[in-house]
């Protein structure tokens, strides 16, 4: 089933433990990007990656990091969280068709940062 | 700068009566806009995008430059359209995306 996927659904972590949300899809895209949803802001780009090796930064990028060193793999690494890095995350991946292509989503990770 | 506004977070109207999610946007250039719908226990997805002019589900979407809307309208409202819906806008080069702060619609039986 093509589809992508996140990991951990669900993480309870303190302040300044480094951690790492997995995302990998299966459709051979070469879009992939993260977003944070946050009551009354909507979902907000944190990074996004054009194909392997080629990362940027979207509307909110600090305190993440990102690689792509596999087509099918985009981690969001949190170096030190924080609790305002308590959100619940997307990741997503598209291909483009002529225009933008239509974001798949994964089914989001909820991280609580204590 | 707020880039996609959806001033309702919340709508309700009952079955059978037509129902419009409003979106407005701000962005120089010719973005792209989409529609995209979670319902309840499932991912989001796509809903509809204006370059396709499609009508998914019943629901319509024109993008009017002028007025530099991209609302959403069905004429009938079903139960099963019960979700939240988001706005979306991608930029010329189609690397970012925003959205807006979603409207939760419940359709009334």
């Amino acid at each position: 089933e093509a589809q992508v996927t996140q990991n951990p659904r669900y993480l309870i972590t303190v302040t300044g433990k480094k951690l790492t949300v997995t995302c990998s899809q299966n459709m051979n895209h070469e879009y992939m990007s993260w977003y944070r949803q946050d009551p009354g802001l909507g979902l907000r780009q944190i990074y996004y990656s054009m194909n392997v090796e080629v990362t940027d930064k979207g509307d909110v990028p600090e305190g993440y990091k990102v690689s792509r060193k596999e087509k099918r793999n985009f981690p969001l690494i949190l170096e030190s969280p924080s609790p305002n890095q308590t959100s619940l995350y997307f990741c997503a991946s598209s291909s483009p068709d002529g225009g933008t292509g239509e974001l798949f989503f994964g089914e989001g990770s909820r991280l609580t940062v204590l | 700068a707020q880039r996609v506004t959806q001033p309702e977070k919340l709508l309700s109207v009952f079955k059978g009566a037509p129902v419009e999610l409003k979106c407005n946007y701000s962005y120089s250039g010719s973005p792209e806009l989409f529609w995209y719908v979670q319902y309840s226990r499932q991912r989001l997805q796509l809903l509809l995008r204006h370059i396709s002019r499609e009508s998914i589900k019943g629901f319509t979407a024109d993008l009017n430059k002028g007025e530099t809307s991209f609302h959403l309208k069905k004429p009938f409202a079903q139960e099963e359209d019960s979700a939240m819906y988001y706005c979306a806008l991608s930029g010329i080069s189609g690397n970012q995306f925003y959205f807006g702060t979603g409207t939760s619609l419940t359709v009334i039986p």
